[in-house]
Order: structure tokens, then C-alpha cells, then sequence
């Protein structure tokens, strides 16, 4: 049972290029997410979605796109990189919705754009 | 919207010492408490949670207590040891909503570094 993976662990990537953060959950979750963190300001959800073939905005979705075709996979594109997107994303994964499911976390990607 | 403020660190201390961690929140309606700790180079794991007033979480010796009063959720552990040191978040389940939809998310505090030395 490995949990929450994600792919790659560390990405340098040049301003224009684009690049596909991968998630994967063994644990049968319905709920999944993608967040970055940033010095100083927490998380901050950028996607998520409730279940296999459904993708939703957070709050800073600009610049990034989603998609989960399978439901143990989600996946989030940067299509055109700026160095305002040079952060740690973290994806996480729930049984239930945020306010009663403890939601697992991925060990993080630690994207630099330069 | 709702918000989490947390006690800004970073926090160091002996083993043995007593923490807390201060943790309070704004909110419209009636929200989950949770904390999340980070150690290094990993990503968050769930400490423990709280889902109405006056309920009191715990695990591994730490413990928080949903105050509704006071809009707290405060962190506590008796005696720290060193394998505690991590980055602890403070969050709350919330409503939300914009032109893309609207549902439940949790909205973490900025975090407070613990350092706890032998």
C-alpha cells in the first residue's frame, strides 16, 4: 500500500515550457487535490475534483489544467510555465469530502521556473 | 472568507518543554478544526481533528479543543521530543464558491516551525 505518490520529485523547467505533474492513490479515494505550497502562505487549493472523469477549479486555478481519467490518477499541466508558478505542489486524496474525511497527502514536487 | 491564523514561528524548544501553539479562526458557519503536521521532506499527515464545539481532538500526545467562544483551536503537547520537530498547520473545513462551482475545502494557516533540541 503505497498511498499518495507523485511523479516527478523535482523539475527545473525553462519560462514557456510546459510539463504534467502526475498523481496516483492506492486507497480507492473518490476525492482528490492539488495544492501548492508557497514561504509564508499555507496551501492553497488549486484544482480538485469528487470522482473519475470530474475536475473542478480551487482557488488559484489560473495557468494550470487537470484532468482524472482514471480514478486513481490525477493529473495537473502546466501548459506555458511562468516563475510565478516556482512552488511545492502536493497532491492529496480522501474518502470523503473535506469537512468529515482526513485527506492524505503526497511527499511533494518541488517545481523551479526559471 | 473564512481564515486561519496561526502563531507565527519558528518555535524552539528543549525536550521535555511544554508547547502550544495558537491557532484561531474566522468562519461563517460551523467548520472542522484540524492539524496538519509536515516533517522534513515529506508532505502533511493528518495529527488530529475536531468537528464540533467543545470536542477535543488528540494523538501522539498532542491535543486541541474546538473552542467556539474564542474561534480557537489550539495545539498542545505536555513534553516535546526532538523527533516532533516539523512544520505544524493549523486548518479549517469551509464553503466556498466562484465562477468555476462551489464546495467544501480546507483552508490551512501559514504554519509554525517547531525545533525542539536535546
Amino acid at each position: 500500500n503505497a498511498g499518495v505518490t507523485q511523479t516527478p520529485k523535482f523539475r527545473v523547467l525553462k519560462t514557456g515550457q510546459s510539463m504534467t505533474l502526475l498523481c496516483a492513490q492506492d486507497m480507492n479515494h473518490e476525492y482528490m487535490y492539488w495544492y501548492r505550497q508557497d514561504p509564508g502562505m499555507g496551501l492553497r487549493l488549486i484544482h480538485y475534483s469528487v470522482g473519475e472523469g470530474t475536475t473542478a477549479k480551487g482557488e488559484v486555478p489560473d495557468g494550470y489544467n487537470v484532468s482524472r481519467l482514471k480514478k486513481q490518477n490525477f493529473l495537473l499541466g502546466l501548459e506555458s510555465a511562468a516563475p510565478s508558478q516556482t512552488s511545492v505542489y502536493f497532491c492529496a486524496s480522501s474518502y470523503d469530502g473535506p469537512t468529515a474525511g482526513t485527506q492524505y497527502f503526497g511527499p511533494g514536487t518541488r517545481l523551479t521556473v526559471l | 472568507g473564512d481564515s486561519v491564523t496561526q502563531m507565527e514561528g519558528p518555535v524552539t524548544l528543549s525536550e521535555e518543554a511544554f508547547l502550544t501553539i495558537n491557532c484561531t479562526y474566522t468562519a461563517t458557519g460551523y467548520p472542522s478544526l484540524f492539524w496538519y503536521v509536515q516533517y522534513p521532506g515529506e508532505g502533511l499527515q493528518l495529527l488530529l481533528k475536531a468537528t464540533k464545539a467543545d470536542d477535543k481532538g488528540s494523538n501522539k500526545g498532542f491535543e486541541a479543543t474546538y473552542r467556539k467562544e474564542t474561534t480557537s483551536f489550539h495545539l498542545e503537547k505536555g513534553s516535546v521530543q526532538v523527533s516532533d520537530s516539523a512544520v505544524y498547520f493549523c486548518a479549517l473545513s469551509d464553503y466556498w464558491s466562484n465562477s468555476g462551482g462551489s464546495n467544501y475545502k480546507l483552508t490551512f494557516g501559514k504554519g509554525t516551525l517547531l525545533t525542539v533540541n536535546p
